[in-house]
């Protein structure tokens, strides 16, 4: 089955910048979806599909595509973004299997 | 407003099958536009996908697990449920479910699960 590989940590200083990504063969195929997990919580789906953003999710998430890597970036990162993030993507067969990216742990300084 | 659910032992033993349900609200799970998935995270441990299920009864697992996991619906309880058998400590973890949705953009489709239960821990130990 797939992988799709996330660096383990990032860390942004408050109001700057961050892109986090997500590198898979699937994604030439499948869109990625991306979620947000804040500790004992449950996963909160972010981006979607080219670039959509679920209801409530604040337009300073954004989703992007490069070859085999989807990016998600968050412009002018808050406190309250400080969090886990997931990529998923349907693998690269045609077995309607799912697969989950490594998570990136995003701090805010 | 869709909600999730799930529910069962928060314990099982070793050798043992796991069982949880996931009962949807606000919502029908007779839906061709969505399937419904189980997902799950070992404490201090990424997210896995376990397997779904549409509501005709098609399902599909992780390769990891097939042969230990179902995945059945009941339509008529609005309801999915899980079975992991012969479980081992390693099968300790959050469980959640979680309604898995598609579109196409340009060609290309897209696959997110957009609405969670909030996870239920499940440990396995004696």
């Amino acid at each position: 089955s797939s992988e799709l590989t996330q660096d383990p940590a990032v860390s942004v200083a408050l109001g700057q910048t961050v892109r986090i990504t997500c590198q898979g063969d699937s994604l030439r195929r499948y869109y990625a979806s991306w979620y947000q997990q804040k500790p004992g919580q449950a996963p909160a789906l972010v981006i979607y599909g080219k670039n959509n953003r679920p209801s409530g999710i604040p337009d300073r998430f954004s989703g992007s595509y490069s070859g085999n890597t989807a990016s998600l970036t968050i412009s002018g990162a808050q406190a309250e973004d400080e969090a886990d993030y997931y990529c998923n993507s349907r693998d690269s067969s045609d077995n309607h299997e799912y697969v989950f990216g490594t998570g990136t742990k995003v701090t805010v300084l | 407003q869709l909600q999730l659910q799930e529910s069962g032992p928060g314990l099982v033993k070793p050798s043992e099958t796991l069982s949880l349900t996931c009962t949807v609200s606000g919502g029908s799970i007779s839906s061709s536009d969505y399937s419904w998935g189980w997902i799950r995270q070992p404490p201090g441990k990424g997210l896995e996908w376990i397997g779904n299920i549409f509501y005709s009864g098609s399902s599909y697992y992780n390769p990891s697990l097939k042969g230990r996991v179902t995945i059945s619906v009941d339509t008529s309880k609005n309801q999915f449920s899980l079975k992991l058998t012969s479980v081992t400590a390693a099968d300790t973890a959050v469980y959640y479910c979680a309604r898995r949705g598609e579109a196409t953009w340009q060609l290309m489709i897209g696959h997110f699960f957009d609405s969670w239960g909030q996870g239920t821990l499940v440990t396995v130990s004696s």
